[in-house]
């Protein structure tokens, strides 16, 4: 089955870190810009950061709130996508959400399920 | 940024009833806009994208339109699994932004 499967969200006190993981299965993630979305509880989505495709040379874009904290990268030895937080603080946390363009195109098609960070002492 | 605005930001209907919800650009997106749909705990669902494509396995009670800066997006016939929180995103430049959601609730 094509899906994503996030993991790695917990607890951490503010000013620590956390890297995320997600998993692609059923296609190649290299093929596809990927982005992280996250939703605060009780709140909208909000866009965190893109990389381009390997065609585009997986260069990044970032929400002004989270750039220079958070570090988008692959993982093409085992089809994943990693999204590293530092410095993190209680706005940071959410529900992340990785998510997959279409094939040659720039829009979401594919969501993973999730995992929640929080940041909290 | 490119503001996004939906309106309702919640509405109730009953099934059977054809429900337009609306998102406006602060400024021109092109056809660049994307609605999903989201249920309580759950992820997001992709429902359309530019502007008026219906993403693959979506019903065809669903349909969206607009260019530009005002898109709208009809559900027919509401159906009891059509109850969920509904966002439009725009991709036309970054940061891509969303809507504040409009959430559809049962009569």
């Amino acid at each position: 089955e094509v899906q994503l499967e996030e993991s790695g969200g917990g607890l951490v006190q503010p000013g620590g870190s956390l890297r995320l993981s997600c998993a692609a299965s059923e296609f190649i993630l290299s093929d596809h810009y990927m982005d992280w979305v996250r939703q605060a509880p009780g709140k909208g989505l909000e866009w965190v950061g893109r990389t381009r495709n390997k065609a585009n040379s997986y260069t990044t874009e970032y929400a002004a709130d989270v750039k220079g904290r958070f570090t988008i990268s692959r993982d093409d030895s085992n089809n994943s996508l990693h999204l590293q937080m530092n410095s993190l603080n209680i706005d940071d946390t959410a529900v992340y959400y990785c998510v997959r363009n279409a094939k040659g195109d720039y829009y979401f098609d594919l969501w993973g399920q999730g995992t929640l960070v929080t940041v909290s002492s | 940024d490119i503001q996004m605005t939906q309106s309702p930001s919640s509405v109730s209907a009953s099934v059977g009833d054809r429900l337009t919800i609306t998102c406006r650009a602060s400024q021109d997106v092109g056809n660049s806009l994307a609605w999903f749909q989201q249920k309580p705990g759950k992820a997001p669902k992709s429902l359309i994208y530019g502007a008026s494509r219906l993403q693959s396995g979506v019903p065809s009670r669903f349909s969206a339109s607009g260019s530009g800066t005002d898109f709208t997006l009809t559900i027919s016939s509401l159906q009891p699994e059509d109850f969920a929180t509904y966002y439009c995103q725009h991709h036309k430049s970054y940061p891509l932004t969303f809507g504040g959601g409009t959430k559809v609730e049962i009569k």
